[in-house]
């Protein structure tokens, strides 16, 4: 199972829109609502942004936002903040018992 | 407050092995689903291994037979103990409660393991 695909890098001005984009297969984004995003900054931990495709978790900006289409999932930022700079990580439920989960490439957003 | 902290990681030589622990508060870990995600330098994030309150037990192919995942019910820990380590093993690793793919969270600090001669 390979790891899902994200843009490399995604950037733009303070109170910009942007979309990351994560794509996988009909075994993984494409099977379950099951995609999930997450914020990373430098050295820390990462932050569950979206879960179940859609979903904010209490106390997450609702400038995040998440959709999905067939096999690939994404993230929109609005309103594009300086502290919304980081590191960005989609992941899936799949269909196989291993892995369990598989992981985006990774985005790094940067706020111009 | 609900709060996941990472500790026993270090430098190993190559074919040693290290007990990660992972110590909650504020929520029970027999109670939840629990993983563990790793991130190797400058790398992305993987699975790799899942608990289930249940006490099944699932692991990414490229640990399996060599990690064994476990929790300790009277500590309120889970822990990660990994054998026969490789250079790439080396990463952060992270705890984190799992809602059955309705995403991770909360995540530990994480936990440096180094191997290496």
């Amino acid at each position: 199972q390979s790891a899902l695909t994200q843009p490399a890098s995604v950037s733009g001005s303070p109170g910009q829109s942007i979309t990351i984009s994560c794509t996988g297969t009909s075994s993984d984004v494409g099977a379950y609502n099951y995609v999930s995003w997450y914020q990373q900054h430098p050295g820390k931990a990462p932050k569950l942004m979206i879960y179940e495709v859609s979903n904010r978790p209490s106390g997450v900006s609702n400038r995040f936002s998440g959709s999905k289409s067939g096999n690939t999932a994404s993230l929109t930022i609005s309103g594009l903040q300086p502290e919304d700079e980081a590191d960005y990580y989609c992941s899936s439920y799949t269909s196989s018992s291993t892995p369990l989960y598989v992981f985006g490439t990774g985005t790094k957003v940067t706020v111009l | 407050e609900v709060q996941l902290v990472e500790s026993g990681g270090g430098l190993v030589q190559p074919g040693g092995s290290l007990r990660l622990s992972c110590a909650a508060s504020g929520f029970t870990v027999s109670s939840n689903y629990m993983s563990w995600v790793r991130q190797a330098p400058g790398k992305g994030l993987e699975w790799v291994s899942l608990i289930y309150s249940g006490g099944n037990t699932y692991y990414a192919d490229s640990v399996k037979g060599r990690f064994t995942i476990s929790r300790d019910n009277s500590k309120n820990t889970l822990y990660l103990q990994m054998n026969s380590l490789r250079a790439e093993d080396t990463a952060v690793y992270y705890c984190a409660r799992d809602f059955s793919g309705a995403g991770f969270d909360p995540w530990g600090q994480g936990t440096l393991v180094t191997v290496s001669s």
